[in-house]
């Protein structure tokens, strides 16, 4: 069936490191791919998306890059920032086949932390 | 802007109670959902919802029940409170078009404990 992997965290960063959260998915079809934030005691928020291959979604300063010939779409930023700390989910979002409904399937998260 | 408003946003029950978790959209999302976070771990969903009067199950939904009468409001439901319930929960919204490319709008959660 259709998933997201994401690897395990939890990941702790000094300020002004390099950024990389790892995300693959499976998947039928073209699903289009979203990278969630969550902030300490929020609900999940919408970072960026790609829509289709090779697309780049990016939002302050993180980029992710739909990669179809690798199945991924990996989260990346090249100077991490205190504020940054949050849990991270990668997802997707497809139309399975002979239906008219999409489904929505997350990540299991990966929590990142910044120190200073 | 409103957007997705859950209400509680605490709440303890003891074993056995009942309660609604309600939830309101201002967007005119036809696709809503129930999702559970428990501690450390992802998101679950529990319910969804394509349209007033259309609802079906996800991953986890024993324990509780939905209901979707108007495009506005996805109550959630628990008949019997368990610990095994204590969670906190989300629900989300979002447009539906051809493309599968729109976001979920999330509200800020209710946390419930259960003992």
């Amino acid at each position: 069936g259709n998933s997201v992997t994401q690897m395990e965290g939890p990941v702790t960063l000094s300020e002004e490191a390099f950024l990389t959260i790892n995300c693959t998915y499976t998947a039928t079809g073209y699903p289009s791919l979203f990278w969630y934030v969550q902030y300490p005691g929020e609900g999940l928020q919408l970072l960026l998306k790609a829509t289709k291959a090779d697309d780049k979604g990016s939002n302050k300063g993180f980029e992710a890059t739909y990669r179809k010939e690798t199945t991924s779409f990996h989260l990346e930023k090249g100077s991490v920032q205190v504020s940054d700390s949050a849990v991270y989910f990668c997802a997707l979002r497809h139309r399975p086949e002979k239906t008219s409904y999409d489904k929505v399937i997350f990540g299991p998260g990966t929590s990142l932390s910044v120190i200073p | 802007n409103a957007g997705v408003t859950q209400t509680p946003k605490f709440r303890i029950l003891k074993i056995g109670q009942s309660m609604t978790l309600q939830c309101t959209q201002d967007m005119n999302h036809n696709y809503m959902y129930w999702y559970r976070q428990d501690p450390g771990m992802g998101l679950k969903l529990i319910y969804y919802s394509v349209g007033a009067g259309i609802t079906d199950k996800g991953e986890v939904p024993n324990g509780y029940n939905v209901s979707r009468s108007t495009t506005e409001d996805f109550p959630l439901r628990l008949e019997l409170a368990a610990p095994s319930q204590t969670s906190v929960y989300f629900c989300a919204s979002s447009y539906s078009s051809r493309a599968t490319n729109e976001k979920l709008f999330f509200g800020s959660g209710t946390q419930l404990s259960v003992l």
